[in-house]
């Protein structure tokens, strides 16, 4: 099993510019989720999917979209990039919702210029 | 309103003494409570969990924390820090499908 993989790893943007942050998993998990992590704040939950075709917003959803059409995949979507959304996305997932161990991939370095 | 909240933000310690990372949570309900630890560059692993019961819950790499209902803590401790402890340690509360961090503690670990 790969787990979770996340790519691009590493990504420069010009401000305005959209791109979506690929999410895929292979342990048939009902639950998915991303969340950025920058220094001193943490880890915030953008967005979170409960399974195929239902997802719903976390502590910071502004900027960012997301669908989740498959079990397996969860893409992340900035429609137009700016400044504050340079950091480092974790996507995760979890057999068993909030309450099982989320499983994250290895993280995508987003810098915005 | 903060649900988790880790007072320090760097610890330093010397290998082989003890340790304590502090986690206070504000939430009604007895939450589900979680330790995470995260090395540099990699995603974070899952340390150990709380749900409900004996209120010392073991982790693994020889980690356990402590759940304190009056406290509203959920510490994590380990009686000997070895060097491959060093990492950013992060306190967790599940609240209705969100697993919401706190801000983390940076371990350092010195010879």
């Amino acid at each position: 099993n790969a787990g979770v993989t996340q790519t691009p790893k590493f990504q420069v943007l010009k401000t305005g510019q959209s791109m979506t942050l690929q999410c895929a998993q292979d342990m048939n998990h009902e639950y998915m989720s991303w969340y950025r992590q920058d220094p001193g704040m943490g880890l915030r939950l953008i967005h979170y999917s409960v399974g195929a075709g239902i997802t719903d917003q976390g502590e910071v959803p502004n900027g960012y979209n997301v669908s989740r059409s498959t079990t397996e995949d969860f893409p992340l979507r900035l429609l137009s990039a700016a400044p504050s959304q340079t950091s480092v996305y974790f996507c995760a997932s979890s057999y068993s919702g909030v309450s099982g161990e989320l499983f994250f991939g290895e993280g995508s370095r987003l810098t915005v210029l | 309103a903060q649900s988790v909240t880790q007072p320090d933000i760097h610890i330093t310690v010397s290998e082989g003494a003890s340790l304590e990372l502090r986690c206070n949570y504000s939430y009604g309900a007895t939450p589900y409570l979680f330790w995470y630890v995260q090395s540099p560059g990699q995603g974070l692993q899952l340390l150990l969990k709380y749900f409900s019961g004996d209120t010392l819950v073991q982790g693994i790499k020889g980690f356990e924390a402590e759940f304190k209902r009056s406290q509203s803590s959920f510490n994590l401790r380990k009686p000997s820090v070895h060097w491959s402890d060093a990492a950013e340690y992060f306190c967790a509360v599940a609240r209705t499908n969100k697993l919401i961090f706190g801000t983390g503690t940076l371990l350092a670990v010195q010879p």
